[in-house]
């Protein structure tokens, strides 16, 4: 059980375009999902955090206007990455929590901008 | 001063060894405590999830947690070349409502 998917798991886009990240719980209903930046041999970024239904809370620093996110569904929550630029080019990861404090990652999306 | 100390490594250990990884903490209105596994271009495998002081043990994986030292480790008996992986550890309270804070990470080798 807890099974977290995320679709592509990898995905080579041209600068100056959008590219959405699909997060969905499989066996479970995720009341929160989380997203997550990871750099080459770097612990998890926090980017926001999203609550089915309503608007995504964003960490310091990150730019909800660049990573639009909607949590649509209890299984469900998009990453859009708008206008992405070769810096925006990383790992996200997805984590989607059950009623208790344990979350569950997804298997990562390897973001490259050209 | 980071809120969650962990160190990095590599750690690098011959097949069959026990491993312990640890992380130290400052805040002690941490309560729940958990092991993730993350292997190379993969998400993170909770591996251990614990609540408060205590042990806990799941076949090879011993997770202990020591909220007076605000230490907490992980043992891996009999380790095997699979477990070559990045462990992190996470920590999360109700001061930080639904959110992880984790550990650097420690790189794992187990050499056959």
């Amino acid at each position: 059980g807890a099974v977290v998917s995320q679709h592509p798991s990898r995905v080579i886009c041209k600068s100056g375009t959008s590219v959405k990240i699909e997060c969905r719980s499989l066996d479970f209903q995720a009341t929160t999902m989380f997203w997550y930046r990871q750099f080459p041999k770097k612990s998890l970024m926090l980017m926001a955090t999203s609550n089915e239904g309503s608007k995504a809370t964003y960490e310091q620093g990150v730019e909800k206007d660049k990573f639009l996110i909607n949590h649509a569904s209890l299984t469900l929550s998009t990453l859009t990455v708008t206008s992405a630029h070769p810096e925006d080019s990383s790992f996200y990861i997805c984590s989607a929590r059950e009623a208790s404090t344990q979350q569950y990652f997804g298997p990562g999306t390897r973001l490259t901008v050209t | 001063q980071k809120e969650v100390e962990q160190d990095p490594g590599p750690l690098s250990v011959p097949e069959g060894a026990i491993v312990s990884l640890n992380c130290t903490y400052s805040n002690s209105a941490f309560q729940y405590f958990m092991w993730y596994r993350q292997y190379s271009r993969k998400g993170p495998e909770l591996l251990m999830y614990t609540y408060s002081s205590g042990n806990k043990e799941d076949g090879r994986f011993t997770a202990q947690v020591d909220k007076s030292s605000k230490y907490i480790s992980l043992f891996i008996r009999d380790s095997q070349p699979s477990d070559s992986a990045t462990y992190l550890c996470a920590m999360s309270g109700m001061e930080y409502g639904n959110k992880l804070v984790f550990g650097a990470g420690t790189i794992l080798r187990v050499k056959s």
